[in-house]
């Protein structure tokens, strides 16, 4: 089946610019992650929503960033005023619940390939 | 999240088992031991879990001391396609934190 769809792959922009990335899960995974990657080091987290709502936006560095899941499915993080630390690869992943913390079974993350972000 | 620590890197021969260790001494008992790995240009990838029972599925066996201090993930028989990062993650939560991992490669 389809998994995890990220577009654009690659995105390159100028400092200052405004960029949206694009995220879709996988059908009926009620649960979407952001994640960030700088060349050499391992993902880190962003934001978690569960359904419409962004549970946990702790991990967002500053209110340049945004995102958002308007229909549960589809998600878009957007970035204002980049900056070229900015530039990194963009992951996003999706599950089919949150899983551990509420006793659930733990269900895996299924990441997609990322967006390459450049900013000049 | 436990801290966890990992080799930077290490080498496989092809056909053989390879041994990952890993390092989570501050762990507390409701965390997890995660294993993900990222082959190159691709997102990381779901190896497998365990809390404090040793674990097994068709990619690899996941094996916790009895102190759950540290684990070793076993690829069987590790074939060119398994060289990736390989990480270690200790936690009760949706946020994964990953390390720098163990860059595996596997020779033929």
């Amino acid at each position: 089946g389809a998994g995890v769809s990220q577009t654009p792959s690659n995105k390159v922009t100028e400092k200052g610019k405004y960029v949206e990335l694009r995220c879709d899960p996988i059908s009926g995974h009620t649960a979407l992650y952001w994640y960030r990657q700088s060349l050499g080091q391992g993902p880190e987290f962003l934001i978690y929503f569960q359904g419409t709502g962004a549970a946990d936006d702790s991990g967002l560095p500053n209110d340049r960033f945004f995102a958002v899941r308007p229909e549960g499915s589809v998600s878009t993080l957007k970035i204002q005023r980049t900056e070229r630390g900015d530039s990194a690869v963009y992951l996003c992943a999706s599950s089919l619940n949150r899983g551990v913390e509420n006793r659930l079974p733990y269900n895996e993350q299924f990441f997609g390939p990322g967006t390459r972000l450049t900013v000049l | 999240d436990a801290k966890t620590t990992q080799p930077p890197s290490m080498d496989c021969a092809e056909g053989r088992a390879a041994n990952l260790p890993c390092n989570h001494s501050t762990i507390s008992g409701n965390e997890y031991v995660y294993w993900y790995r990222q082959i190159h240009s691709q997102g990381p990838q779901y190896i497998i879990h365990g809390l404090k029972n040793n674990e097994t599925n068709e990619m690899a066996s996941l094996i916790i001391t009895e102190d759950r201090k540290s684990s070793t993930l076993i690829l069987p028989h590790a074939t060119l396609r398994d060289t990736a990062v390989y990480y270690c993650i200790a936690g009760n939560d949706y946020k994964l934190s990953f390390g720098a991992g163990t860059t595996v490669t596997v020779r033929a």
